[in-house]
């Protein structure tokens, strides 16, 4: 059975800092990983879809990585702002789970002004 | 519209009432997903639509769930004799092709609110 978890759980910084926000599943026979931001009481946003040919992709201020043999990805963020304040969450799409995506529980980022 | 919407987009509900929720994907999406998302947890899979074909329907927590996509494209979860572990957002997303490497796209939800 997939596992997927999220380390930290919750994360305040300064703006302007630089952060990295990780990901950890447990079967590494993935199609892909998908990062996506959420705002409260919003639905999700998709930020960056890392098929398991690729290492990383990126867009903007946003790198993520896959790195699927040890079963981790890690997003990153430069010169973080407020307005990324949000939660982060990373789902895998599995072969033996069919099309569905299996999600973290997220990590809640707060960027300070 | 653009993207995936959902109605209503706050639902509150009696213990024992039925309840439907709507999704409409984007034009042309021909998969659609339904999720639930408890309050601090992340989405976990309802059921999954191929067209008007319901292709998965291993997440759904019991049988008072039922989805339906009769035209393959609108589709609606029902939940009857709700109860209160049913609270919780309800979030439906789309994808182009049958393909697992194509995108999710993700409506605002539904929040239900059971009392």
């Amino acid at each position: 059975k997939q596992e997927v978890t999220q380390i930290p759980a919750a994360l305040s910084v300064p703006e302007g800092e630089n952060l990295v926000l990780n990901c950890s599943f447990t079967d590494s026979a993935i199609y892909n990983l998908q990062w996506f931001r959420q705002d409260p009481g919003k639905g999700l946003t998709s930020l960056l879809l890392i098929q398991s040919s690729q290492r990383e992709q990126t867009s903007g201020r946003l790198n993520a990585s896959l790195d699927k043999s040890s079963g981790r990805s890690t997003l990153y963020i430069a010169a973080s702002q407020p307005g990324d304040s949000a939660t982060y969450l990373c789902a895998v799409r599995n072969p033996t789970r069919g099309q569905n995506f299996v999600f973290g529980p997220g990590t809640r980022l707060s960027v300070l002004p | 519209g653009a993207g995936v919407s959902q109605s209503p987009r706050y639902k509150v509900a009696k213990r024992g009432q039925d309840v439907a929720l709507r999704c409409d994907p984007i034009s042309g999406h021909v998969s659609l997903f339904w999720y639930q998302q408890a309050l601090g947890q992340g989405p976990e899979f309802l059921t999954y639509f191929q067209n008007e074909a319901q292709l998965d329907k291993s997440g759904l927590p019991s049988d008072r769930f039922f989805a339906e996509r009769p035209e393959g494209s609108v589709s609606t979860l029902k939940i009857q004799r709700t109860q209160q572990e049913d609270s919780a957002v309800y979030l439906c997303a789309s994808s182009l092709r049958l393909a697992a490497y194509n995108e999710q796209f993700f409506g605002p939800g539904t929040r239900l609110t059971v009392l």
